[in-house]
Parts: structure tokens; C-alpha cells; sequence
């Protein structure tokens, strides 16, 4: 069964440093999503993706991030200069349309872990 | 702004036997979808069972069910015939069906024991 991926599964690294966190999602899949989870917090969405451009951005998705589809496959998630309160679960997620249906239903990557020190 | 609440922080249940978690949300919409997803440990999210608000039938994925009172805003999860494997967190999450604005707005989760 086609599953979403994400690389790496944890990474660490230090505040002001940039990471960027990697996606595959499913191949026939158009919508692509971020969300965060802070540890004992709420999913938060971060980013919607469609057609190369931002469908829509949280309030969170600030000027120190940014997405790119660099290639058919990976779906990107940069971080310019990380804050200890960028430590998260990250999430990526596609789904197959945005019409209706069963196409909806957004597919969730195993997440990366990202530790600021 | 849609909102959703569960109001059950943590759950336990007796393996095979029934439990129900329970969501409610907020939204002036007519026109969305509900969805449980389930987060085990290894914490991937994994998708349970999902609702369109346009079906009154409720919907049903094996031992998963929903009890889905759109008046109401509610969306409870009944898991029957409990198992250990079940235990996890249970996100409920609101999603609208308008223009391009599929995001997904969550509850805070409860965390679901399943006792042998």
C-alpha cells in the first residue's frame, strides 16, 4: 500500500541552524501539507501545497520557513534559523484531490522529530 | 473559526470490551468532514475512519464507528470489541469543504488505555 515517507526520523541540531526536513508523499497525490505537534500540544497546520504554490499558511508558518516541491517526488520543509521552540514533531501529509470525496482524506507521513539545543 | 474539543484527556477500557471517545466542534459550515485518526506510540498518525457531514449514515470501519449528530456538533468514537493494540492517542479533526482550504483542525487528543 503507497505510504507517505519523511527523512530523516529525528535530527538534532542547534538554535539558529537551518534544517530542512523531507517528504515523499503518495505518487498520485496533488495537496500536500506540514503540521507540527509540540510535545503534549495540539497538531497545529503549518502549510498547504498545491501546483507549486502555498494554498494557504498559518500564522506559525513565519518568514523562517519555507516549502518546495524541488523535484516530482520530495516535498521540503525548511527551517532558516531554528528557535528552541521549533522542537516538534513535524508531519507531512498529501492527500489525492481537494473535489469531494474519498480524495480528501489527508495521509500521514511517520513524522520527524526535530530536537533545538 | 471552527474549533474541536475533546473533553477526555485519558480513557481505559477492559481488553474486548466497548468504549467511546467523544469530540464536539464549532462551525457556521454545512459542508465538511470529520475524521478520527489514531497515534500509537511509535506516534505515526494513522487515519481510523472519516465522515462526510453531507451523509447521515454513520460511518463504520470494522470494530470503528461513529455516532455523528450534526445538530448536535457531535462526532464520538466507539471502539468495540477492544485490544491492546488499540491503545494510543485519539485525535478527532475537522476539516472544511470549501474552495481550497483543506486543512485539518484538531482536538487536543485523549489517550486510550486498553487493559488486559
Amino acid at each position: 500500500e503507497p505510504e507517505v515517507t519523511q527523512t530523516p526520523s529525528h535530527q538534532v541540531t542547534q538554535m539558529g541552524q537551518e534544517v530542512i526536513l523531507r517528504c515523499v508523499p503518495i505518487s498520485n497525490h496533488l495537496y500536500f501539507y506540514w503540521y507540527r505537534q509540540i510535545l503534549g500540544q495540539k497538531v497545529e497546520f503549518l502549510v498547504s501545497f498545491y501546483n507549486n504554490e502555498i494554498s494557504e499558511k498559518s500564522e506559525i508558518f513565519d518568514d523562517q520557513f519555507s516549502v518546495e516541491r524541488p523535484d516530482g517526488s520530495n516535498f521540503t520543509l525548511k527551517i532558516r534559523s531554528t528557535k528552541l521552540e521549533d522542537s516538534a514533531m513535524y508531519f507531512c501529509a498529501s492527500s489525492e484531490t481537494s473535489g469531494g470525496g474519498q480524495g480528501e482524506t489527508q495521509y500521514f507521513g511517520p513524522g520527524t522529530r526535530l530536537l533545538v539545543l | 473559526a471552527q474549533t474541536v474539543t475533546q473533553s477526555q484527556p485519558e480513557m481505559s477500557v477492559q481488553e474486548a470490551e466497548t468504549v467511546t471517545l467523544s469530540c464536539t466542534y464549532d462551525t457556521s459550515e454545512n459542508n465538511y468532514y470529520l475524521f478520527w485518526y489514531k497515534q500509537p506510540p511509535s506516534r505515526q498518525m494513522i487515519l481510523v475512519i472519516r465522515q462526510e457531514a453531507y451523509k447521515q449514515q454513520n460511518a463504520t470501519e470494522n470494530r470503528f464507528s461513529v455516532n455523528f449528530q450534526k445538530a448536535a456538533k457531535s462526532f464520538s468514537l466507539k471502539i468495540s470489541d477492544s485490544q491492546l493494540g488499540d491503545t494510543a492517542m485519539y485525535f478527532c479533526a475537522f476539516m472544511n469543504n470549501a474552495g481550497n482550504n483543506r486543512k485539518l483542525i484538531w482536538g487536543l487528543g485523549t489517550s486510550l488505555a486498553v487493559n488486559p
